[in-house]
């Protein structure tokens, strides 16, 4: 399974963006790029997913290096609700079956600062 | 509010006693996932259903027994557990189960065994 490498942790102040990166130097060309976040006493949430291109939804944007070694989250204002630990897992893509396995790694604990 | 729905949300337990955690989705999805998440740690994969089938068994010892006995239901049924197996349990679904497609958390279950 490839892994990913994130910062520890990262300060933010309110209402600003945030990038946070990741770095998965052994993706391989099926691999997903999947974003999760955990607040306080709740399960992980999903926020977004790509695979080549950059992505956007409500909550997020996704840039994803050229190479795919590389991808930045991105939060364009961050709000106090922001604050979380935020996961960057590949997910291997195989035909039939369960084989969505996200293993997450140790993650970004996001401070935001008011 | 999430919608997948995890009951208990609190379980203390005896080392000789057996209980089931009841996981339950009606989002239509068909893959279905137990995690476990120790303190400050990332959710640990444990199984992994797919269409009522157990798909991914990744090596989690036999006091622990999953069942899915319908697609919208995932149990995990306790015996004769260790203290070390005191942590948060959380189920997942997706539409599929494929890497490309979302998991949906709930906020799990939070046990202690004495």
């Amino acid at each position: 399974d490839a892994k990913t490498t994130q910062p520890n942790s990262m300060e933010s102040n309110e209402e600003e963006p945030v990038h946070l990166p990741c770095n998965h130097s052994t993706i391989s060309g099926t691999d997903y790029i999947h974003w999760y976040r955990q607040l306080p006493s709740q399960g992980p949430e999903y926020v977004i997913h790509g695979l080549t291109s950059n992505v956007n939804n409500r909550m997020a944007s996704l840039a994803i290096a050229e190479d795919r070694k590389s991808s930045t989250l991105i939060l364009h204002r961050a709000t106090l609700r922001d604050a979380a630990v935020y996961y960057c897992i590949l997910s291997f893509f195989g035909a039939g079956g369960a084989t969505n396995k996200l293993i997450f790694g140790t993650g970004t604990l996001l401070a935001v600062q008011p | 509010d999430t919608e997948v729905t995890q009951t208990p949300k609190h379980l203390v337990m005896g080392m000789t006693n057996k209980k089931s955690l009841k996981c339950e989705q009606h989002m239509g999805h068909r893959a279905m996932y137990w995690y476990k998440q120790k303190a400050k740690k990332p959710p640990e994969l444990m199984f992994v259903y797919s269409y009522e089938k157990l798909s991914i068994n990744e090596s989690v010892p036999s006091r622990f027994s999953p069942e899915c006995p319908n697609s919208s239901l995932l149990n995990l049924h306790l015996h004769a557990l260790q203290p070390e197996d005191s942590a948060l349990y959380l189920c997942a679904s997706s539409q599929e189960g494929r890497s490309n497609q979302p998991q949906h958390f709930g906020d799990g279950t939070r046990l202690s065994i004495l």
